[in-house]
């Protein structure tokens, strides 16, 4: 099994900062990589995937990178409907989640 | 519009099963596959497994292998997750959500409303 790992579990961040969310794969993935967001009672939302590739009707202030092992979430300037958990899927082998990362307000 | 729309919350006693079913409208039912995806209470998101809706083939996280069953019925268009021999430990909300047709597809871009399953004696 693929086993994901995000960093940092917890975030605290103001509006308008620029947040970096890292995971790592416990071997090679290529780019088969999704970050989700989730609110509290909600279902996940799908923000990007393919490591990078924006989902359609997600703002532009969403952005993936990395390939192999190592994928990055960036968040530029951070708006108040961005306080939320996020968590990374891999889907080369299978399917497994990051632990997630819980943006919170600084 | 794409929805999925699940059953409703369950009550089940230890040993007992669980059958959540998945209905998606908006597009074609055999063009995607569908995944399950459970949450503990405050924890995060684990992959259960997930089926092809076209040609029935599964594919289940290796720690609940003989527990877990995914199927469909094509004439209703709706997906089932049955969990047996349940422990309290499988307390959790269980999504469905929808899976790409290719392997490269393999991401989630639609949810369910999410089930929620108490397990207690």
């Amino acid at each position: 099994d693929i086993q994901m790992t995000q960093s940092p579990s917890t975030l605290s961040a103001s509006v308008g900062d620029r947040v970096t969310i890292t995971c790592r794969a416990s071997q090679s993935i290529s780019s088969l990589l999704a970050w989700y967001q989730q609110k509290p009672g909600k279902a996940p939302k799908l923000l990007i995937y393919k490591a990078s590739s924006l989902e359609s009707g997600v703002p532009s202030r969403f952005s993936g990178s990395g390939s192999g092992t190592e994928f990055t979430l960036t968040i530029d300037s951070l708006q108040p409907d961005d306080f939320a958990t996020y968590y990374c899927q891999q889907y080369n082998s299978y399917s497994s989640f990051g632990g997630g990362t819980k943006v919170e307000i600084k | 519009q794409v929805h999925l729309v699940q059953s409703g919350p369950e009550v089940k006693k230890p040993g007992a099963s669980v059958k959540v079913a998945c209905k998606p409208s908006g597009y074609t039912f055999t063009d995607y596959g569908i995944t399950w995806v459970r949450q503990a209470p405050g924890q995060g998101l684990e992959w259960m497994g997930w089926i092809g809706t076209y040609n029935g083939n599964t594919n289940y996280a290796q720690k609940l292998q003989g527990r877990v069953t995914m199927t469909t019925d094509t004439s209703t268009s709706t997906a089932y997750m049955e969990l047996r021999r349940l422990k309290s430990d499988d307390t959790a909300v269980y999504y469905c959500a929808r899976r790409g047709s290719g392997p490269l597809l393999y991401y989630f871009d639609y949810w369910g409303q999410g089930t929620l399953v108490t397990v207690s004696s």
